[in-house]
């Protein structure tokens, strides 16, 4: 069982505000990163899928950056909205294309008008 | 993307009966689908992963004959929870991934079966 934390569990943040959470996850048999937004009442959507070590993805207000070396990823949020306010998980992609993902618990993000 | 869906949305049964709660990728085909149930406050903890035309594999210390699953086609898993108790309420959420490793993982829209 992989170990996944994500830091912090929870964060309010003033809306225009920028913010970022953690990632952290076993280095080792790495091959990808998953990052989802989930939005309650709502299915999870996937924001970025991430393999390579130094890659950095962007959609839109939100990037993420990955450092499979030392095994973290950053998700950064520019300008936050109203919008921006869900669960945001992370799961590494160890094994084969048949094994589920491993999650951590999320960054529960709030953002307060 | 991809479309995941996920029926019933909510499920209320009493204890003792079973329920069936269907995953279904709507425009992909998935040899491979997920099961996950989530604990208050807890992380999506992977229950089994069903492959097409074959056995699931469950996760340890998930009891098969508890949570039975047939994934019969390839757009298509079905997870019952058989001879259910209280304690089997929770969020169950499926997911396929469209692709090979590395691919994305599209999820369904979860069930909350509540069992009184």
């Amino acid at each position: 069982i992989l170990n996944v934390e994500q830091s912090p569990q929870s964060l309010h943040v003033q809306e225009g505000d920028s913010t970022n959470f953690t990632c952290s996850f076993p280095s080792s048999n790495f091959y990808a990163l998953h990052w989802y937004r989930w939005e309650t009442a709502k299915s999870p959507e996937a924001l970025f899928v991430m393999t390579l070590n130094g890659d950095e993805k962007k959609k839109g207000r939100i990037s993420a950056t990955l450092n499979t070396k030392e095994g973290y990823s950053y998700l950064y949020i520019k300008g936050s909205q109203p919008e921006d306010s869900a669960t945001y998980l992370c799961a590494p992609d160890s094994g084969g294309g048949a094994d589920g993902l491993t999650f951590g618990k999320g960054t529960h993000l709030i953002i307060q008008p | 993307g991809a479309v995941v869906s996920q029926h019933p949305s909510r499920v209320i049964c009493k204890s003792g009966t079973s329920v069936k709660i269907e995953c279904r990728s709507l425009d992909f085909q998935a040899t491979t689908m997920f099961w996950y149930r989530q604990f208050p406050k807890k992380s999506l903890m992977l229950m089994a992963t069903s492959n097409e035309g074959s056995k699931a594999t469950y996760e340890q210390g998930v009891e098969k004959d508890k949570f039975l699953i047939n994934h019969a086609s390839l757009t298509l898993s079905t997870l019952t929870v058989t001879s259910a108790h209280p304690e089997d309420s929770s969020f169950y959420i499926c997911s396929a991934r469209k692709g090979g490793l590395g691919n994305t993982i599209y999820f369904g829209e979860g069930s909350w079966l509540t069992v009184v």
